[in-house]
């Protein structure tokens, strides 16, 4: 079993939808969560980081996590066809160097 | 402002050969990686380095030597390459609780 499970898609949804991203883990020492977009070839990119449990939000996306059940999402309000992209769920024990990554889910979001 | 350049971006090599990614940082960030992203394992830690002259091995670190003479540059050598290592390499620099990723090798052992 994988440190960090994440479905790998794709997810296909209209334009203006709302759009769930969700990661579970086994390692309860995990601290530090976050939230990657990729584009198709190209690096990815950080979109959001959480430390420990809770929501944050950043525009049109929100991360939660919750520790108890080791479960994390990222919500995707108004989606747009830009939002196309892979998301990677990432995790840490506090190094930052040694990112536990999920392996990534494809959105696509139709006009 | 380039951040972070990788080369070649592609490569097609053979079984056997030794092939060297280079990975080169505009920046002066002390800690430096490299990942290999394969269809359903997703992004996996080769090696990374705190500073120059200082490396440490990730989760697949076997296959494959790194070296860091100076800050800006961190290159990835297969010694002997196999196909198990055909993938999209990612190099990349950590700052604080970011890290950022060039734009990938991608890489074909026939």
């Amino acid at each position: 079993q994988k440190e960090v499970e994440q479905d790998p898609g794709p997810l296909s949804v209209p334009e203006g939808a709302i759009v769930s991203l969700n990661c579970t883990y086994s390692n309860s020492a995990f601290q530090y969560f976050m939230w990657y977009r990729q584009y198709s070839r190209k690096g990815p990119e950080l979109l959001m980081y959480t430390y420990s449990s809770g929501n944050k939000e950043d525009g049109r996306f929100t991360a939660q996590v919750d520790k108890s059940s080791k479960y994390i999402s990222l919500f995707i309000r108004d989606s747009q066809p830009s939002d196309s992209a892979t998301y990677l769920c990432a995790m840490s024990e506090g190094d930052f160097q040694k990112l536990v990554f999920g392996t990534g889910t494809r959105l696509l979001v139709s006009p | 402002d380039a951040g972070i350049t990788q080369s070649p971006r592609y490569k097609i090599t053979e079984t056997g050969r030794q092939v060297t990614l280079m990975c080169h940082q505009t920046w002066s960030h002390s800690y430096m990686f490299w990942y290999r992203q394969d269809l359903g394992h997703g992004l996996r830690l080769i090696y990374y380095s705190a500073a120059a002259d200082i490396t440490d091995k990730g989760e697949v670190p076997d296959g494959y030597v790194v070296s860091r003479s100076k800050t800006e540059n961190f290159p990835l050598t297969l010694e002997s390459a196999t196909r198990s290592q055909t993938s999209v390499y990612f190099c990349g620099t950590t700052e604080g609780n970011e890290q950022f990723f060039g734009p990938g090798t991608r890489l074909t052992v026939l």
